[in-house]
């Protein structure tokens, strides 16, 4: 079993639509959380950082953590279809902050 | 320009051939990691370093070895190159800021072996 699970989609929604991505893992070591968005041929870009559990919102997006069902979301509200991409989750543990592990990614594409 | 610079962007070597893949950031950011990405596995960790002179093993170190000399430069060597790491890599720079964090990665090299 990998450390950290996502679904790899195709997500496919249309303009206007909230949008649900989801995360779970397995080490309860895991206290730094990351969402990274990564358009085709590029370099990811970090979308969302979060500690321990809790909500964070910036603009359209929402980071959520359930620690206790080792689970994380990102919600992306009013999606517009530039935010078509890979959307991938990444986490760490505070006694290995560095040691960054990745989901798969899910592809998310948001029609016109 | 600030940001993280790979080189190259493109290779192509034969099996058995060992290269190097630069990686600098001019951030002055504490920890570097290399990655690869192959389709439908997202991407894995190779190497990562805290600081000058410390480095440590990720999920898939076989075949790669890595040196911090500097802040700055976090180069990554494929010591005999084999189709298996046909891949893109990417470099990472992160570091803490109060109590967000800063990442940045490069556009990553495209790497096949033949």
């Amino acid at each position: 079993q990998k450390e950290v699970e996502q679904d790899p989609g195709p997500l496919s929604v249309p303009e206007g639509a909230i949008v649900s991505l989801n995360c779970t893992y397995s080490n309860s070591a895991f206290q730094y959380f990351m969402w990274y968005r990564q358009y085709s041929r590029k370099g990811p870009e970090l979308l969302m950082y979060t500690y321990s559990s809790g909500n964070k919102e910036d603009g359209r997006f929402t980071a959520q953590v359930d620690k206790s069902s080792k689970y994380i979301s990102l919600f992306i509200r009013d999606s517009q279809p530039s935010d078509s991409a890979t959307y991938l989750c990444a986490m760490s543990a505070k006694t290995s902050y560095d040691k960054v592990i990745f989901g798969p990614g899910t592809s998310l594409s948001v029609i016109p | 320009n600030a940001g993280v610079t790979q080189t190259p962007k493109f290779q192509v070597l034969k099996t058995g051939q060992s290269m190097t893949l630069q990686c600098a950031q001019d951030m002055n950011h504490e920890y570097m990691s290399w990655y690869r990405q192959d389709p439908g596995m997202g991407l894995r960790l190779i190497h990562y370093s805290v600081g000058a002179g410390i480095t440590d093993q990720g999920e898939v170190p076989n075949g790669y070895n890595v040196s911090r000399s500097t802040t700055e430069d976090f180069p990554l060597r494929l010591l005999s190159a084999a189709p298996s790491q046909t891949s893109v890599y990417f470099c990472a720079s992160r570091a803490m800021t109060g109590s967000n964090t800063e990442a940045f990665f490069g556009q990553g090299t495209r790497l096949t072996v033949v």
